[in-house]
């Protein structure tokens, strides 16, 4: 079966870091992009960016750039999203999610991990 | 950045109504566009890609049409189990945007 699993909800402090994952089964992990989106409490879904993991090329949403670092380990099939200081504004579920078709990069979301809550908050 | 606009925002219908979502890009995106389905409280599911083509599993009461900048979401018979929020999103190339989603609720 393929699927997506994710690192259990975060709870953290403005200014802390944090990296959640986010491992792939039951596919080549390295043939498919991956990506992240962000759900703020009670909004819509907002795409942060996309990584192959094959080769690293990584692409991002001019709002996420530079604001969280996305990354992979092909070697355990496992994507990341991190944090260098965190605020209070990055209080939100973050899912995900695999392209339907391997190698293309102009594709849509079909496998969805479960989502990481991840709550800001002194 | 191509922007997504979707509506209405959120539409009440009754059961077995037809219910109409529409998406519109601010530039031409050829068919690259999907179409998802989170239900409240659970994951984001993918019911429409390439702007008409049904993703395996998804009823058939699901349909979707359009090219270049206009689309349009059609449930041709509304049941309760489709009480969601429906989201476009364009994947001609990064980033792939969603709209900001329509919520369907059963009047």
């Amino acid at each position: 079966e393929v699927q997506l699993v994710q690192s259990g909800a975060e709870v953290k402090k403005p200014g802390e870091s944090l990296k959640i994952s986010c491992k792939g089964s039951g596919y080549s992990f390295t043939d498919y992009w991956i990506g992240w989106v962000r759900q703020m409490p009670g909004k819509g879904l907002e795409w942060m960016g996309i990584i192959y993991p094959g080769d690293s090329d990584t692409r991002y949403s001019p709002s996420f750039q530079g604001q969280v670092t996305i990354s992979a380990d092909k070697s355990i099939s496992t994507a990341y999203v991190q944090w260098s200081s965190l605020k209070a504004s990055d209080t939100a579920m973050y899912y995900c999610a695999r392209h339907r078709i391997g190698g293309v990069i102009g594709d849509p979301f079909d496998i969805w991990g479960q989502g990481t809550m991840v709550t800001v908050s002194s | 950045d191509i922007q997504m606009t979707q509506s209405p925002s959120s539409l009440s219908a009754s059961v077995g109504d037809r219910v109409t979502i529409t998406c519109r890009a601010s530039q031409g995106i050829a068919n690259y566009l999907a179409w998802y389905q989170q239900k409240p409280g659970k994951v984001p599911k993918l019911l429409i890609y390439a702007a008409s083509i049904l993703q395996s599993g998804v009823p058939s009461r699901f349909s979707g049409s359009g090219s270049g900048t206009d689309f349009t979401l059609t449930i041709s018979s509304l049941q309760p189990e489709d009480v969601a929020t429906y989201y476009c999103q364009k994947y001609n190339s990064a980033p792939g945007t969603f709209g900001q989603g329509t919520k369907v609720e059963i009047k």
